[in-house]
């Protein structure tokens, strides 16, 4: 089946300093990877979207300078939080399309990684 | 611009009684519609999804939806809910754009299942 895994599940950071995560695609091919950050106690806003040989579409609020987005492959793809603060805290979440099994808008999503900034 | 409405923000119901869970939506198109949960410190699980034909459509758990145009709403709904099935329940559209990933989101609605 398909399957998404993100990693770390969690990460502490002091303010100010840079977080990673990751998120791989088993089964399937990620042709396109929509990154979320669910923030506390509110629903989840889409960061940006980004599909392999394409740019990468970031939304209104959200910068490819404060959240730069790597997509190398049909099956990885990275986000790096830079210069986190305490707006920044949350969970992101993955969510990977199968161009070829999906109807538009189908995502297989990861567990995903939350962030904890002190 | 589309949007995703679900106007109960906390629903407590019964262990064996039915259930139902709101979702209004905007979407000047034909809408492709998804249910989501959350459990606690998880991700999201797809429960069901709707892009056309029937209006009902049957998800995992014994969970179902109805797609209304007329109405513009994708309500939950279960027939005996257990314990175990409380969480946030996210309702969603998909909007437009050429890979059709961009999701929005309802502001979700919390389950509690009173034993």
């Amino acid at each position: 089946g398909a399957l998404v895994y993100q990693y770390p599940r969690r990460t502490i950071c002091k303010s100010g300093t840079s977080m990673r995560m990751e998120c791989q695609a088993v089964g399937f091919q990620a042709t396109s990877v929509a990154w979320y950050r669910q923030s506390p106690q509110k629903t989840f806003e889409l960061i940006a979207l980004s599909t392999v040989n394409s740019a990468i579409k970031y939304e209104q609020n959200f910068t490819q300078e404060k959240f730069p987005i790597s997509h190398p492959n049909l099956s990885f793809s990275s986000m790096t939080v830079l210069n986190a603060y305490l707006e920044d805290r949350g969970l992101y979440l993955c969510g990977a399309r199968d161009w070829l099994g999906g109807r538009p808008g189908q995502l297989y999503f990861g567990e995903g990684s939350k962030l904890t900034v002190l | 611009a589309q949007s995703v409405t679900q106007p109960d923000a906390r629903v407590t119901v019964s262990e064996g009684a039915s259930l139902q869970l709101r979702c209004k939506y905007s979407y000047s198109a034909t809408p492709y519609l998804f249910w989501y949960v959350q459990y606690p410190r998880q991700g999201l699980q797809m429960l069901l999804k709707y892009y056309s034909g029937d209006p009902v459509v049957q998800g995992v758990n014994g969970f179902e939806a109805e797609f209304s145009k007329s109405d513009s709403s994708f309500h939950l709904r279960k027939a005996s809910v257990h314990w175990s099935d409380s969480a946030v329940y996210f309702c969603a559209v998909s909007a437009g754009g050429g890979s059709g990933n961009k999701l929005i989101f309802g502001t979700g609605t919390l389950l509690s299942v009173k034993p």
